[in-house]
């Protein structure tokens, strides 16, 4: 079984448009993460949830807002896609107070065209 | 200054030889190191923590030198699945988790037969 996964693997879509990527683990962690990776291949957290309580917000535009219905899942919601939003999202988890090892999920590949 | 400067490569090395590449880091409050491996699209995965004393798993050995602010990972006998991008991975808490969890770019490293 895949321990953090997300659908869709990819995404394209039109400028203007909203869309959600879902992301689901398996391994009973505590905090889920989103990351950016662009084309120059930098991976930037996003985001992170802890019980339900977002304790990281780095400073991404408030058209991206991460939703997380229960302790397995984190949710990412875009509105009003731009170009620039073209990039992969990966989320992630790590169990809280443990090891440092954080899993991340295959990635979603979004094209904004 | 970036955060974390990590020579993007790439490095062509020869099967069976030894490659080594390090990264710099800026916050000299820097708590924890890791090396994180990611094959070409696909997430990225924990290779290995990096210990004040140096720590080796197998052919790999990591080194963090506090006083100079760098991280160095040696790969020994160098296999062709070795070819990935090696992602130095710094945090400002000691713990596990996110906060301020900062990622390299990358350095790419290809391993030739």
């Amino acid at each position: 079984d895949t321990a953090v996964s997300q659908t869709p693997k990819y995404l394209v879509t039109q400028m203007g448009n909203d869309k959600s990527i879902k992301c689901e683990q398996n391994l009973g962690h505590d905090t889920m993460y989103w990351y950016k990776q662009d084309s120059k291949k930098f991976l930037k957290i996003m985001f992170s949830y802890n019980n339900k309580e977002l304790i990281i917000n780095e400073t991404v535009p408030n058209r991206f807002s991460p939703k997380s219905p229960d302790k397995a899942h984190l949710n990412l919601h875009i509105n009003s896609l731009e170009l620039g939003d073209s990039a992969v999202y990966f989320c992630a988890s790590s169990q809280e107070g443990g090891g440092p090892e954080q899993y991340f999920g295959p990635g979603t590949r979004l094209t904004v065209t | 200054r970036k955060e974390v400067e990590q020579d993007p490569g790439p490095f062509n090395v020869p099967e069976g030889a030894t490659v080594a590449f390090n990264c710099t880091y800026s916050n000299s409050a820097s708590q924890s190191f890791f090396w994180y491996r990611q094959d070409c699209r696909k997430e990225p995965k924990l290779l290995m923590s990096v210990y004040s004393s140096g720590n080796e798993d197998g052919r790999f050995t990591a080194q963090l030198n506090r006083a100079s602010q760098y991280i160095s990972l040696l790969i020994r006998d160098s296999k062709l699945s070795d070819s990935a991008t090696y992602l130095c991975v710094v945090n400002m808490y000691s713990g596990g988790g996110a906060d301020g969890l900062t990622f390299g770019k990358g350095t790419h490293l290809i391993i030739q037969p």
